[in-house]
Parts: C-alpha cells; sequence; structure tokens
C-alpha cells in the first residue's frame, strides 16, 4: 500500500538559515511526488513535484526537493528561511498506475521560522 | 479566475444532526476531489467524482457519508447523522486532467465540521 511519512510534527529555523522539511514514502513502481503548502485560514497551495528527470526540483517561494530513489526520500529544502515560510507543510505520493489521480499524504510539519 | 471554494467555513453541530458542505470546482474541472484532516492526523481521500460519475469513493469512512455532484459542478457532501469523530476539516479539490496526467490538485480553504 501507497504510505508517506513525515517523521517531525515541527521544524524550528532562525530566519535566514537553511531549511529541511523531511518526507519518505513507500510505493509501488515509480512514484509522482508533491508537496504542499498550508498558510494560516488558507487551503493548500501546490508548491512543487517531481515526475521524472533531474532530482532536484525548484517550486515556489524558494522552495526545493530532493527525490532520492534509494532513500525514498523527498526531502523539501530552502537555502534561507524567511518569517513569512512558517505554515504547515504536506508530502504528498500518487500511484501513476493507479485508477485514479487521488494523493496520499503525510502527516504534515509545522514549520516556525523565527525572526 | 476563481478558484475552489467551499461553504460553510466552519459548521459546529450536536452529535445526530445533519451538515451539508459544498464545494464549487474551478469552472471546467471536471475532476472533484473530497478530502478531511481530522486533527493532527494525514489528509485523507474520501472519494473522486469525474464530471457525475464517482470513480473512486474507497475513502468514504462509512454509509452516514453521502456525496453528490449532480450535473458535473458543484458537489456535496452531507453526513447524516454526524458522529464525534466526524469532526475535521474537510478539504475539497479539483482538476482538469485526464487519468494518468500529473497536474496538480487545486484546493479549496476546506470547511472545519465541529461534532459536540
Amino acid at each position: 500500500a501507497q504510505s508517506v511519512a513525515q517523521p517531525e510534527d515541527q521544524v524550528n529555523v532562525a530566519e535566514g538559515n537553511p531549511l529541511t522539511v523531511k518526507c519518505t514514502y513507500s510505493v509501488s513502481g515509480n512514484p509522482y511526488l508533491f508537496w504542499y503548502v498550508q498558510y494560516p485560514n488558507r487551503g493548500l497551495q501546490f508548491l512543487l513535484k517531481y515526475i521524472t528527470g533531474d532530482n532536484l526540483v525548484k517550486g515556489s517561494y524558494g522552495f526545493e526537493a530532493e527525490f532520492n530513489k534509494s532513500q525514498t526520500s523527498f526531502h523539501l529544502k530552502k537555502p534561507s528561511a524567511l518569517v513569512s515560510d512558517s505554515a504547515l507543510y504536506f508530502c504528498a505520493v500518487r500511484d501513476p498506475g493507479g485508477a485514479t489521480n487521488k494523493l496520499i499524504f503525510g502527516t504534515g510539519t509545522l514549520l516556525a521560522v523565527q525572526p | 479566475e476563481a478558484g475552489v471554494t467551499q461553504f460553510p467555513s466552519h459548521s459546529v453541530i450536536e452529535k445526530g444532526q445533519t451538515v451539508t458542505l459544498r464545494c464549487d470546482p474551478i469552472s471546467g474541472h471536471d475532476n472533484l476531489y473530497w478530502y478531511r484532516r481530522v486533527m493532527g492526523k494525514e489528509i485523507k481521500f474520501l472519494l473522486h467524482f469525474v464530471k457525475e460519475s464517482k470513480q473512486d469513493e474507497s475513502g468514504m469512512p462509512n454509509n452516514r457519508f453521502l456525496a453528490e455532484r449532480t450535473g458535473g459542478t458543484y458537489s456535496t457532501l452531507k453526513v447524516q447523522p454526524a458522529e464525534l469523530e466526524d469532526s475535521g476539516v474537510y478539504f475539497c479539490a479539483s482538476s482538469q486532467e485526464g487519468t494518468g496526467d500529473t497536474g496538480e490538485l487545486f484546493f479549496g480553504e476546506g470547511s472545519r465540521l465541529t461534532v459536540l
């Protein structure tokens, strides 16, 4: 069965420092991987996705994620955190061989960036 | 272009009552999804419509939940009768892609349901 794990409930980082939000997945075959962000009182917004090709994917707001097949990971990164990056981040996977496009989400990681 | 809109944003009801949540997808999007997040847990898939047809309803918890999408436009999700464990945030998402495409889903802001 497909699954996604986000091992950290919360990540704290100082503004200007690099940040990493971890995600590992379990899916048969080659996965489609996504990151979404939820700002307070807002819906989920798409950040980036990995389908195929270059393992380093660049997305919105300066975020990037690295696909690592051997470690089944898709960690979200940003070189320099902003206070405005504080939000709830969700990793998701989709089985490209599945009958529908439904996403399987992780439990979310709360990113808190301190000024 | 308007995004995915959901109504109500927050509903507080008592156990045993009925609640109906509504989702208006982005115009022209054939695919409509319902998801739910219970406090602190993952966002769980409930079901998927393609136009007015249910493509996948494997995530619906039980027969107290009824989703409809008459005419293939907006969708409603009714919970009757509501139980305490139904509390959570219900998200709706839409997309224009066909099965197997790689596009992302567009989400609404969610409807928070509190059952007392």
